[in-house]
C-alpha cells in the first residue's frame, strides 16, 4: 500500500534559520506529491505540489523537489519567520498524472515552532 | 473566490446529543470528503461522495453518517457523540478538472461536554 513518512518533530528554530523537513514515500506508479500547512485552529492549506519526477514546487519561500530515485519530497525554506510556525503535512495522491481518482495518504505531520 | 465553506467553525454538543456539521462548496467539484483530525495528527478519512455515490471507510464507526443533497452541500451527522468524538472535522472537495487535488475547508472544531 501507499505510505508517507515524515521526519520526527517537533522542530524548533530561531527566526532566519534554514528549514528542512524530510518526507519519503512508498507508492506504485507516479503519484502527485503535496505539502499542506495547518496554522493553529485552522484547516489545511495547500502549500505546494509536484505532479511528476524532478518537478519543483514552490510557494511563500518554501520549496520541494519530487525525487523519484530517492522517493523523497523534502520541504525547505532558506529563512524561516515566526509566522511559519504551524504543522506541516506531506501527502501523496496516487492519481497517475491527474486522470485517476484516488485517496490522499498523509504523513504524520511535523510541528514547527519558530522563535524570534 | 471559489471555496469550501464549513459551518459552524466551532460546535459544542452534549454527550449523546445528535449534531450535524455542514460543508458547502462553490468549486462545482463532484467529489466531497469528510475527515476527522485529532490534536495535530494526520487527518483520517471518514467517507467520501463521488457524485452521489457514497463510499464509507471500513473503520468509520456507524455513529457517523453523511448526506449529500446536491453537488454543493454535504453534511456530517454524528448520531450519539461520545467524548472521543471531540475533534476537528475537515471537509474537502476534488474533481478531475483539478487533477483530483483536494481543496480543504477551514474545519469545524467539535467539543463534546
Amino acid at each position: 500500500g501507499n505510505s508517507v513518512t515524515q521526519m520526527e518533530g517537533p522542530v524548533t528554530l530561531s527566526e532566519e534559520a534554514f528549514l528542512t523537513i524530510n518526507c519519503t514515500y512508498t507508492a506504485t506508479g507516479y503519484p502527485s506529491l503535496f505539502w499542506y500547512v495547518q496554522y493553529p485552529g485552522e484547516g489545511l492549506q495547500l502549500l505546494l505540489k509536484a505532479t511528476k519526477a524532478d518537478d519543483k514546487g514552490s510557494n511563500k519561500g518554501f520549496e520541494a523537489t519530487y525525487r523519484k530515485e530517492t522517493t523523497s519530497f523534502h520541504l525547505e525554506k532558506g529563512s524561516v519567520q515566526v509566522s511559519d510556525s504551524a504543522v506541516y503535512f506531506c501527502a501523496l495522491l496516487p492519481n497517475a498524472g491527474g486522470t485517476s481518482y484516488g485517496k490522499l495518504t498523509f504523513g504524520q505531520g511535523t510541528i514547527l515552532t519558530v522563535h524570534p | 473566490d471559489a471555496m469550501v465553506i464549513q459551518n459552524p467553525r466551532y460546535q459544542v454538543t452534549q454527550f449523546g446529543k445528535p449534531v450535524t456539521l455542514s460543508c458547502s462548496q462553490t468549486l462545482n467539484h463532484n467529489v466531497m470528503y469528510w475527515y476527522q483530525q485529532k490534536s495535530s495528527q494526520a487527518p483520517k478519512l471518514l467517507f467520501h461522495y463521488y457524485d452521489k455515490d457514497f463510499n464509507n471507510e471500513a473503520d468509520t464507526p456507524d455513529n457517523f453518517q453523511s448526506r449529500r443533497p446536491n453537488t454543493s452541500f454535504c453534511f456530517l451527522d454524528i448520531r450519539s457523540p461520545g467524548l472521543g468524538d471531540a475533534a476537528m472535522y475537515l471537509c474537502a472537495t476534488s474533481s478531475l478538472r483539478d487533477s483530483y487535488e483536494q481543496y480543504f475547508g477551514p474545519g469545524t472544531r467539535l467539543t463534546v461536554t
